[in-house]
């Protein structure tokens, strides 16, 4: 089975752009989540989707949103990028709705560079 | 938000056991302590998790005090391969999976 698969996995951006980055979780799991992981603030929960709606958000500023389409693929995008904003992202899926002992499965990350 | 407490760091040498601690003082009733870990240029995987009782698999094992208010990932063998970030997450019942992963132990392990 196909693990989490992050697309691309660089990306170098100039401040003001904006972003989009692709993740494809296992097949069967309907459950896909966003990370943000940088040295100073470690890793901080973006946001989740089940189905296709959004179920939880974590604390981010409006410029990063999110989308999963009916496969279950998931995009995240980053408006106005700020240098800030350079850090890996991470995607993880997860098969079962709400079930709190089920595993994450994460990807490798794309590592976005804002200069 | 209930949070866990971590130390920065670790050291271990290689094939010898390693202990690690985890303070969740805030710890709910029906809290999930999940551990995972990441390796350097990877993303976070899961490695075990438990509710009350001490939890083993071929990873590693689980000791959970018995008012839940820490609990300590052992790794009875540690090998160079397991040289990682390691997180202890709190998964918050009917949060879905809004994880709050904290800073983690780095552990480094030496021949």
């Amino acid at each position: 089975k196909a693990g989490v698969t992050q697309t691309p996995r660089y990306l170098i951006k100039t401040r003001g752009q904006q972003v989009t980055l692709s993740c494809s979780p296992i097949s069967g799991h309907r459950s896909v989540s966003w990370y943000q992981q940088t040295p100073g603030q470690g890793l901080q929960f973006l946001f989740e989707y089940f189905s296709e709606t959004q179920r939880n958000k974590g604390n981010f500023p409006g410029r990063f949103s999110g989308r999963q389409f009916s496969n279950s693929r998931s995009e995240m995008n980053v408006s106005t990028l700020e240098l800030g904003d350079s850090a890996l992202y991470l995607c993880a899926s997860s098969s079962e709705n709400r079930a709190t002992n089920e595993k994450l499965f994460f990807g490798s990350g794309t590592q976005l560079s804002v200069l | 938000d209930a949070k866990t407490t971590q130390p920065n760091s670790m050291e271990s040498n290689e094939e010898e056991p390693v202990h690690l601690p985890c303070n969740h003082s805030t710890i709910s009733g029906t809290d999930y302590i999940h551990w995972y870990r990441q390796l350097p240029s990877q993303g976070p995987e899961y490695v075990i998790h438990g509710l009350t009782s001490n939890v083993n698999n071929r990873m590693a094992s689980l000791a959970i005090a018995e008012d839940r208010k820490s609990s300590t990932l052992i790794l009875h063998r540690a090998t160079l391969r397991d040289a990682a970030v390691y997180y202890c997450i709190l998964v918050i019942l009917n949060s879905g999976y809004a994880l709050n992963f904290g800073k983690g132990t780095s552990l480094l392990v030496t021949p």
